[in-house]
């Protein structure tokens, strides 16, 4: 079974330019998950789709942070424009849903850098 | 609101040490606790899911607890190997949509 793929690898962007990423999840799962882990510290979830549909997107800075789920498989974060403080890599994770569980799987992630 | 904090920040061990690492919480109502392993440069890897209604889950060398009324976890890894260096995210899941809350991690070193 092919795991969460992400691409890019790594960006590096100079502050007020903008960046997209972009998520091909494991096929089947219907729930797709943004995290941002800056240096040092544990991811934090960004957003959270389920199918196309937002479940959560209470901690993403919706003035420069920007998603999408486009029929339910692939999806797109964007920053626009960036800031030095979104240093950090993005990853994204894929699950199912077996009963009240939600077992989540990572891809490798993009690590971005703003200068 | 949750809350999850992983002591020690950093460990660095001998060879064939067994080890544990902290992991607490503040809101005793999860669901869920996972423990996933992060190497540099690379994403995380589940190692052991913990249903709120378990007590320890185990794989090989690693064997992780529960016990939701104190709001802690621990990851015990027997004999530990240069391999095992990396670190260590513990997070919970204590709603119904499978958002997991992080700790910030252990960075483990095991020297050969």
């Amino acid at each position: 079974e092919a795991g969460v793929a992400q691409s890019p690898r790594y960006k590096i962007i100079e502050k007020r330019q903008s960046v997209a990423f972009w998520c091909n999840p494991i096929s089947g799962h219907a729930t797709l998950y943004w995290y941002q882990q800056i240096l040092g510290q544990g991811p934090k979830l960004l957003i959270q789709f389920q199918n196309n549909g937002v479940v959560d997107d209470s901690q993403l800075p919706k003035d420069r942070f920007s998603a999408e789920r486009l029929k339910g498989v692939d999806s797109t974060l964007k920053i626009q424009p960036a800031k030095l403080e979104d240093s950090a890599v993005y990853l994204c994770a894929s699950s199912t849903i077996r009963g009240r569980t939600y077992e989540q799987y990572f891809g490798p992630g993009t690590r971005l850098t703003v200068t | 609101k949750q809350e999850v904090t992983q002591i020690p920040a950093a460990l660095s061990v001998p060879e064939g040490e067994n080890l544990v690492l902290n992991c607490s919480f503040t809101d005793s109502a999860i669901y869920n606790l996972q423990w996933f392993r992060q190497d540099p440069g690379k994403g995380l890897t589940s190692l052991l899911l913990i249903q709120s209604s378990q007590r320890e889950q185990t794989s090989g060398r690693l064997n992780a607890s529960l016990d939701k009324s104190s709001g802690r976890s621990t990851l015990y890894i027997a004999a530990s190997q240069p391999g095992d260096s990396a670190t260590y995210l513990c997070a919970v899941n204590s709603g119904n949509t499978g958002k997991l809350i992080f700790g910030q991690g252990t960075t483990l070193q095991v020297k050969p």
